[in-house]
Formats: structure tokens, sequence, C-alpha cells
């Protein structure tokens, strides 16, 4: 079946650092890609998607390229700043129906 | 314009008990979709409620069912209530763009079951 692996938390970064937080997917067919924030208390946002193979979702700094060879939706930030401090989840739907498959969540802390 | 709304935000139960979660989509959203996150996991999909009829359900058993209304809001109802349903419940609606789907998801009701 469908799934989604996230690399473990937590990650601890000091400001203006580079952020990687890799995600890969198991999947039949096309996938649609997703990465979610999660504010402390708060529901899930949009932070970005990609729905076809080499497409890249972009938002607020962050960026993610959807690799159908190595399977994979990593979420990159060149810099980053105290408030990216969140649980990020990696997320796939795997038709124009289907439901949200979620990652565990990976939880960051941004350090000033 | 409202986003996805639930009520309420925090609630307090005890076992073997009954519980209904209540959400209201985005204006112009049809479809409704119930999640489950237990603490330090991921959301886990309960199900999907299209047209006021159940149209996906994960893997959750029969004590969670809901319903929908001709405005769109949907109930979640939890009945015989296990110390293990203790989550934070979030409710999406969905949104086509350009033949595209995208789930905007509510702030969530946090339960606690003691």
């Amino acid at each position: 079946g469908n799934s989604v692996t996230q690399m473990e938390g937590p990650v601890t970064l000091s400001e203006e650092a580079f952020l990687t937080i890799n995600c890969t997917y198991t999947a039949t067919g096309y996938p649609s890609l997703f990465w979610y924030v999660q504010y402390p208390g708060e529901g899930l946002q949009l932070l970005l998607k990609a729905t076809k193979a080499d497409d890249k979702g972009s938002n607020k700094g962050f960026e993610a390229t959807y690799r159908k060879e190595t399977t994979s939706f990593h979420l990159e930030k060149g810099s980053v700043q105290v408030s990216d401090s969140a649980v990020y989840f990696c997320a796939l739907r795997g038709g124009s129906q289907g439901n949200l498959i979620f990652g565990k969540g990976t939880k960051l802390s941004v350090k000033p | 314009d409202a986003g996805v709304t639930q009520s309420p935000t925090h609630l307090i139960k005890t076992r073997g008990q009954q519980v209904t979660l209540r959400c209201s989509p985005k204006s112009g959203h049809d479809t409704v979709s119930w999640y489950q996150q237990a603490l330090g996991q991921g959301p886990q999909f309960i199900f999907q409620y299209y047209e006021e009829e159940e149209r996906q359900r994960g893997n959750f058993p029969d004590r969670f069912s809901g319903h929908q209304f001709p405005n769109y809001s949907s109930e979640l109802n939890v009945n015989a209530l296990l110390l293990g349903d203790s989550a934070l419940y979030l409710c999406a609606s969905r949104y086509w763009d350009r033949n595209q789907e995208t789930q905007y998801f509510g702030p969530g009701t946090r339960l606690l079951v003691l």
C-alpha cells in the first residue's frame, strides 16, 4: 500500500542554517505530494505541493522537488528563522479522490 | 472568508461515553474529511463525506461514524470511548483549482479520554 517515510527528528538548527528534511514514499501510480506544517497548538497548514514528476513546489523560502526516480520529496530551505520552528509533515495522495497519507512528522527547532 | 472551523476546541470525556465533534468547511468547499492525530504521530484518515454520504473510509472501527449536512458542515461521532481515542481530531475541506485538489485543515479538536 501507499506510505510515506520521513527522517526522524527532532532537528535543531541555528538561525540562518540550511534545512533539509528527507521524505520518501511508496505508491502505485503517480501520487501528488505535499508538505504540511503544524505550529504549536494549531492544525495543519499546506506549505507546498507538487503533482507530477520533476515539479518543484515552493512557498515562504521552502522548496521541494518531486523525484520519481528516487521516490523522494525532500524539503529544503536555505536560511531558517526562529519562526520556522514547527512540525513538518510529508504527505501523498494516491488518486484524484484519495485521502492523504502522512508521514510521522519531523519537529524542527531553530535557535537564535 | 472564514477558513475551516471546528468545535469544540478541547473536550474531556470518560471511557464508555460518546462524543460529537463538529466541522464547518471553507466557503465553497463541498467535501469534508476527518483525521485522527495521536500525540507525536501523523494524522490518519478516518473518513470522507461528499453529498451527505460517506465516500471513503480508513481503517477505523464502526464506533466512529459521521454525518454531513446540506450546508456541507459535518459531524464526527465516536461511541464507547476508549483511552486510545485521545487525540487531536482534524477536519479538512477540499478545494479544486485547475483540476488540482488541495485539502485545507481546521485547527482541530483535542479530545482527552480519562
